[in-house]
């Protein structure tokens, strides 16, 4: 499974728009990027997955380049109650890859 | 839809006893894993179940075992509880796996308390 680099923690201000970049230098061609969040004492929920170029829900963006070595995840005009953990993970489950390594994550905070 | 539960949300146990936590999957789901995210840390991968299988372990010692039902749901068992047992454990389910698919949508997590 690829490893992926993170900055620990960020910092931003309620309307801001934040970028958390991932580094995954040795993605595999199968694998997917999927970013997850997490409040204290619950489980990580969900954001956004992609593969390449651009994806976008109505909770963030997420920007692949073409060689996939990075990706960014988008939060638009983010609030206070966007204050989490933010982790990158790079992999699959199906073709013998069981389990998802979840790395330290990013620590974002929104100040008012 | 009804997304992972999780039983019970706390549990306080002393060191040498035995935990049991359950979790149930979202509905559909056949894969089960469980974490163990010890406070203020990442999450590290426990085990992971499929079709009633266990499929693979994370490096934690034997006297963590778990099982799934013929339902899908599972439980996690600790034995011979360590202080260092004290955790958040987070269930996780995720349905056949398949292009795009491979999200796993989690539980609100047990909350377990050796003293």
């Amino acid at each position: 499974l690829a490893k992926t680099t993170q900055p620990i923690s960020m910092d931003s201000y309620e309307g801001q728009e934040v970028n958390i970049t991932c580094s995954h230098n040795n993605i595999a061609t199968n694998d997917y990027i999927t970013w997850y969040q997490q409040f204290p004492s619950q489980g990580p929920r969900f954001i956004i997955q992609g593969y390449k170029t651009k994806v976008t829900n109505e909770v963030a963006s997420l920007f692949i380049p073409a060689d996939r070595k990075s990706s960014t995840l988008s939060l638009p005009r983010v609030s206070l109650s966007d204050t989490a953990v933010y982790y990158c993970l790079v992999g699959r489950l199906s073709g013998g890859y069981n389990k998802l390594i979840f790395g330290a994550g990013t620590r974002l905070a929104v100040h008012p | 839809e009804a997304g992972v539960t999780q039983s019970p949300t706390h549990l306080i146990k002393t060191r040498g006893q035995q935990a049991t936590l359950r979790c149930s999957p979202i509905s559909g789901h056949t894969s089960v894993y469980w974490y163990q995210q010890a406070l203020g840390l990442g999450l590290q991968f426990l085990l992971w179940y499929d079709e009633g299988e266990e499929r693979n372990r994370g490096n934690f010692p034997p006297r963590f075992s778990g099982r799934q039902f013929p339902n899908y749901s599972s439980e996690l068992n600790v034995n011979a509880l360590e202080l260092e047992d004290s955790a958040l454990y987070l269930c996780a389910s995720s349905s056949v796996p398949g292009i795009g698919t491979d999200t796993q949508y989690f539980g609100p997590g047990t909350r377990l308390t050796v003293l």
